[in-house]
């Protein structure tokens, strides 16, 4: 129940198209879901983040899709751009004191081709 | 601000010798965090702590492993003995009342 499902495992995008990253959760607990973008060599940061209240939250080129209903929830790369190639992570977590217990999915690696 | 500070950076030992790695966090922030990455694994948390305090040890895989925060400043996750599987990189992370985590730039452990 703690499983964070993640596709597809890589994805190859022309510069100025969308790219779509999906993710499912079975633990209805989880109620804080944040995007992480990692460069080689580098950590993990936090990209954008939604709670279940809301179904869809836009920040610049980069939206998350939530359905509730469905348990799944989705990235958004509008315009993508050659510097956006790196691996994003969905994750989940329950509120409270445990939003930092963060269950990772297994990542997508994103090439955008100039 | 620096962020969050990680040593060393690449650690290569043999099997069965002690490994430490250590993280400082960003000043002010109340929570720290041990996340491990493999390719088999993905990124998976090993523990976390509020105010110094271990609050969620569950994902330490086992004995070998123990982490550790004296201060607000400064915490050790410590393997004895290491073996193989132990090869990964190590995230430590830090946070403000656990939202929000800032990631350093991790210890790539290679155990030979």
């Amino acid at each position: 129940q703690q499983q964070v499902k993640q596709s597809p495992q890589s994805l190859i995008v022309q510069k100025g198209g969308i790219s779509i990253i999906n993710c499912a959760y079975e633990n209805t607990a989880f109620d804080y879901f944040p995007w992480y973008q990692q460069f080689p060599g580098k950590g993990p940061a936090l990209l954008i983040a939604i709670r279940p209240d809301v179904s869809e939250k836009k920040e610049g080129r980069f939206t998350i899709s939530f359905n509730k209903s469905a348990k799944q929830f989705s990235l958004h790369i509008m315009d993508s751009q050659p510097g956006d190639s790196a691996t994003y992570f969905c994750a989940a977590s329950r509120g409270g004191t445990s939003y930092g217990k963060l269950t990772f999915g297994q990542g997508t690696i994103l090439t955008v081709h100039p | 601000d620096a962020g969050v500070i990680q040593s060393p950076r690449h650690e290569v030992t043999e099997m069965g010798q002690e490994v430490t790695l250590r993280c400082k966090p960003i000043s002010g922030h109340d929570y720290l965090f041990w996340y491990r990455q493999t390719m088999m694994r993905g990124l998976e948390l090993l523990i976390y702590f509020n105010n110094n305090v271990p609050i969620d040890d569950s994902g330490m895989p086992e004995d070998r492993f123990s982490a550790k925060m004296p201060n607000a400043s400064f915490s050790t996750l410590k393997i004895q003995p290491s073996e193989p599987r132990d090869s990964a990189v190590y995230f430590c992370a830090s946070s403000v009342g656990a939202n929000v985590l800032t990631f350093g730039a991790g210890s790539r452990l290679t155990v030979l």
